[in-house]
């Protein structure tokens, strides 16, 4: 079966960086996304990766490794307006998306 | 604003009783979504369309119909809603199948 796998909470300080892992076992792929979810709110994109390396994109930088099945996605300075849920996605060989369940985010002063 | 729209926001609806979710786009984009998010569950698909006029059984479309009429609307109908149909339901869309998608501000159903 198709599977993402991401950890369910992680806690950062203020200012610090954080790393939230994603790793998938999918049928084919077909490009892998990070998405941001505050409480109550839709998801929003964050970051999209489909070539192994690092996309950089302000504070936040996702990195694909396609031969690990892994991601991860790297958030620097962190705000407290970061703590949200952090959703990973890996389109298979038929474009449908794959959904994790989630990473909780929670940033402390 | 462009956009999705859904409504409602929220519902509480009675067990057996049928049910429709609206949505609408206005970003012309040729590919809708429906799927549920519940606590601890990744979003899960219930029923897509690649484009108008054709439909497609996601991961979970028992009890569940849709229709693509047209371009904008994507409209989502539980027939007789069970407690179990309780979550945020999100509508989606993108632009194509290799597109990523954006979603709609979701509406909370609750099935008592």
């Amino acid at each position: 079966g198709q599977n993402i796998d991401q950890p369910t909470e992680m806690t950062a300080t203020e200012g610090a960086i954080v790393q939230i892992n994603c790793t998938y076992q999918t049928s084919g792929f077909n490009g892998l996304f990070w998405y941001q979810q505050h409480a109550g709110e839709a998801p929003t994109f964050l970051s999209y990766n489909v070539l192994d390396g690092l996309e950089e994109k302000g504070r936040f930088s996702s990195f694909l490794s396609r031969s690990k099945g892994y991601s991860y996605l790297l958030l620097k300075e962190l705000q407290m307006k970061d703590s949200a849920s952090y959703l990973c996605a890996v389109r298979d060989s038929n474009y449908q998306l794959i959904w994790g369940a989630g990473t909780k985010l929670i940033i402390k002063p | 604003i462009a956009g999705i729209t859904q409504a409602p926001t929220s519902q509480i609806l009675a067990a057996g009783r049928r049910m429709t979710l609206r949505c609408t786009q206005d970003m012309r984009h040729n590919a809708m979504y429906w799927y549920r998010q519940d606590l601890g569950l990744g979003l899960r698909l219930i029923h897509y369309s690649n484009t108008a006029g054709t439909t497609g059984k996601g991961e979970v479309p028992d009890g569940y119909s849709v229709s693509r009429a047209n371009t904008d609307d994507f409209p989502l109908t539980l027939a007789s809603a069970v407690p179990s149909q309780t979550s945020v339901y999100f509508c989606a869309s993108s632009d194509s199948t290799q597109g990523r998608i954006a979603f709609g501000s979701g509406t909370r159903l609750t099935v008592v």
